[in-house]
Order: structure tokens, then C-alpha cells, then sequence
């Protein structure tokens, strides 16, 4: 498809278990974040990678959460450790890479820590 | 440091009603600001974005904003409502320097009656 594409679309593991959440984003785009909104909240940012650049990591909550990005394509975000505050809709979005284009966003990833 | 205070979190309406949904910014640069809409179990969708220039955006789906640089104002309207329309509409402001994320407000649902 055309848009960015999260996988899965649904996650429920054990508190402790580790959590591995995918985006493909569109084609062409440079720009990629990573966004935490949890029940009734706005959207936090986590993580943002923009070409071959060091990753911007000041939105990450703790050391149990890392990302990658192979190249301009997908990226993986991975919780490890997984505590029950860690519940919530990861979303990511993807740009053409300068600041004001408009960032297009995927479904989400709905992650429940029992 | 940029924020965003969407001072609303339910704003309930009649169909073919006016609406507004308030956004109050504070940012350390000139501020890009944007809206957008999240339907059920979507990711988000880009209504308008204030870059520069003129100060009333419009968007899509008949949504106008007006940015207000003394009142720190980017308040979101639609002259007349639909059943359609009923959603979260988040408010968005770019983080500053050469960070390209965006911060989101917590939010506003906006629920339209028959």
C-alpha cells in the first residue's frame, strides 16, 4: 500500500516479556518517528531517525526501549522488559524529511501488558 | 520549550452547528502549528498546518484555523458540523531547534448529535 504500515496491529504479552513493534513507512520518505499516546493522552515522542543521521533518542522513557532504522526503510521498535505502564498505542509516522512536510501516520500498534 | 494546551478535552455539538476547538501554544521560535484528526482505531490525519504567511489556514474537510500570534492562539473551526466529523482532534506544535518532532496537545473529542 501507499501509507505507512505498522505491525502487528494488536499485541497483548506478560509483564517482563520483551516487545518487538515494525513500521514500514512510505516509500521515499527520510524522516521516520516513533510516537507513545497512551489512554487519554496526547501523543509523546520517542524517537525520530532522519536519513543516515545519529537518531534524535531524547523522547525514549528508559533503557528498556530502543529503535533501529535499516537505511530509509523499516524500523523496529523494541521494549524489553515489558512493565504495565508500557501499555498504550505505539504510532509511527513518516516525512519527506524536511521539517514542515507533513508527517503521515499509521495505524498504530495497540501493545497490552498483562 | 514548546508545549501545547488544548483547553477542551470533549466538546459536544449539534450536526450543522459551528464549532471551535481551542489551542493555546507557548514556543521559543516561531512556531509551526498543526492539527490533526484521529478516527477510531486510526492513526492520525493531517487537517491544515500553519507555516507563515497568511494567518487563516484552510484545510480539508471545510476545517479553517486562524493563528493568533499575541493571543498564543491556534484555534481550529467549521462553520457547520457532520455526524462524520465526530473524532480526536489534536493540536501540534514543531519542536524547536533542528528537532523535527512534533508536540501534541492531549486532545479534544469532538462528538457531533443528530
Amino acid at each position: 500500500g501507499a501509507g505507512v504500515s505498522q505491525s502487528p496491529s494488536n499485541k497483548v504479552t506478560e509483564k517482563g516479556k520483551d516487545v518487538e513493534l515494525r513500521c514500514d513507512p512510505i516509500s521515499g520518505h527520510t524522516a521516520l518517528y516513533w510516537y507513545r499516546q497512551r489512554l487519554g493522552q496526547g501523543l509523546e515522542f520517542l524517537i525520530y531517525f532522519q536519513g543516515n543521521s545519529a537518531p534524535d533518542k531524547s523522547g525514549l522513557p528508559s533503557d528498556r526501549f530502543s529503535a533501529e532504522r535499516t537505511g530509509e526503510s523499516v524500523s523496529t521498535l523494541t521494549i524489553q522488559r515489558t512493565q504495565q505502564e508500557d501499555s498504550a498505542v505505539y504510532l509511527c509516522a513518516s516525512s519527506r524529511g524536511q521539517w514542515h512536510q507533513p508527517q503521515h501516520f499509521g495505524d498504530g500498534t495497540r501493545l497490552s501488558i498483562l | 520549550a514548546q508545549s501545547v494546551t488544548q483547553l477542551d478535552s470533549q466538546v459536544p455539538v449539534f450536526e450543522e452547528a459551528p464549532v471551535e476547538l481551542r489551542c493555546n501554544y507557548s514556543s521559543s521560535v516561531p512556531p509551526y502549528l498543526f492539527w490533526y484528526v484521529q478516527y477510531p482505531n486510526q492513526g492520525l490525519q493531517l487537517l491544515l498546518k500553519y507555516l507563515s504567511g497568511s494567518t487563516l489556514v484552510k484545510g480539508i474537510n471545510g476545517f479553517e484555523a486562524e493563528f493568533n500570534k499575541s493571543q498564543t492562539s491556534f484555534h481550529l473551526r467549521k462553520p457547520s458540523v457532520h455526524i462524520s466529523d465526530t473524532a480526536e482532534y489534536f493540536c501540534a506544535v514543531r519542536a524547536g531547534g533542528s528537532q523535527g518532532n512534533l508536540i501534541f496537545g492531549k486532545g479534544t473529542k469532538l462528538s457531533v448529535k443528530p
